[in-house]
């Protein structure tokens, strides 16, 4: 059974750091890309970085381009979202997400709030 | 980017009878003979759900209830008969173009 298993989240001021943490079970972690989508508070949902089954491409959107870099430790079966200069609209729970075949987003974690504020 | 609409925002359906829930993407979705648009469903307090891929695939598992259609711009998800689990809110989201995007969610009550 595909298992994601989000962590690190937490209550950050402003222009402050946080790293989030996946680790996944139950598949060949290394063979999938993977993704982080975020759910802000009036529920939209918004992909905010993907990264290929061998760590060596990554995509952003510009709302968080420079800001997030998304990692992965194959031997570890572990996805990371290090977060910096981060906004109060950065505020969301924060899922992780496998992708299948001809599916973008296969698989989700429960999720890891992100709270950002003085 | 590519923005879609979901409409209605929110509708009541009674048991039994048929849901349908629409996508309008702001331009086309279709590439290489799929359309890439995908639906979800999301209960409170649990994450999204794959429901259905590239416009019309059922995922495994979930019920045959369910089904999707369109191409280019215009999808459709439609849920028939409606069940009392079927409660929830529904998101469209295209993977054509980069950023992938997502509809703006329909929340689906059950009469």
């Amino acid at each position: 059974e595909v298992q994601l298993v989000e962590s690190g989240g937490g209550l950050v001021q402003p222009g402050g750091s946080l790293k989030l943490s996946c680790a996944a079970s139950g598949f060949t972690f290394s063979s999938y890309g993977m993704s982080w989508v975020r759910q802000t508070p009036d529920k939209r949902l918004e992909l905010v970085a993907t990264i290929n089954s061998n760590g060596g491409s990554t995509y952003y959107p510009d709302s968080v381009k420079g800001r997030f870099t998304i990692s992965r430790d194959n031997a570890k079966n572990t996805l990371y979202l290090q977060m910096s200069s981060l906004k109060s609209e950065d505020t969301a729970m924060y899922y992780c997400a496998r992708e299948g075949l001809r599916r973008p987003f296969a698989y989700w974690g429960q999720g890891t709030l992100v709270t950002v504020s003085a | 980017n590519i923005v879609l609409t979901q409409s209605p925002a929110s509708l009541a359906v009674s048991l039994g009878q048929r849901a349908t829930i629409s996508c309008r993407a702001s331009e086309s979705v279709d590439s290489y003979g799929n359309s890439f648009m995908h639906w979800y469903q999301q209960k409170p307090g649990q994450p999204p759900k794959l429901l259905i891929y590239l416009a019309s695939n059922l995922e495994s598992g979930v019920p045959a209830r369910f089904s999707g259609s369109g191409s280019r711009t215009d999808f459709t998800l439609t849920i028939d008969p409606v069940e009392a689990d079927d409660a929830a809110t529904y998101y469209c989201q295209q993977n054509n173009e980069d950023p992938f995007t997502f509809g703006s969610g329909t929340k689906l009550e059950i009469k």
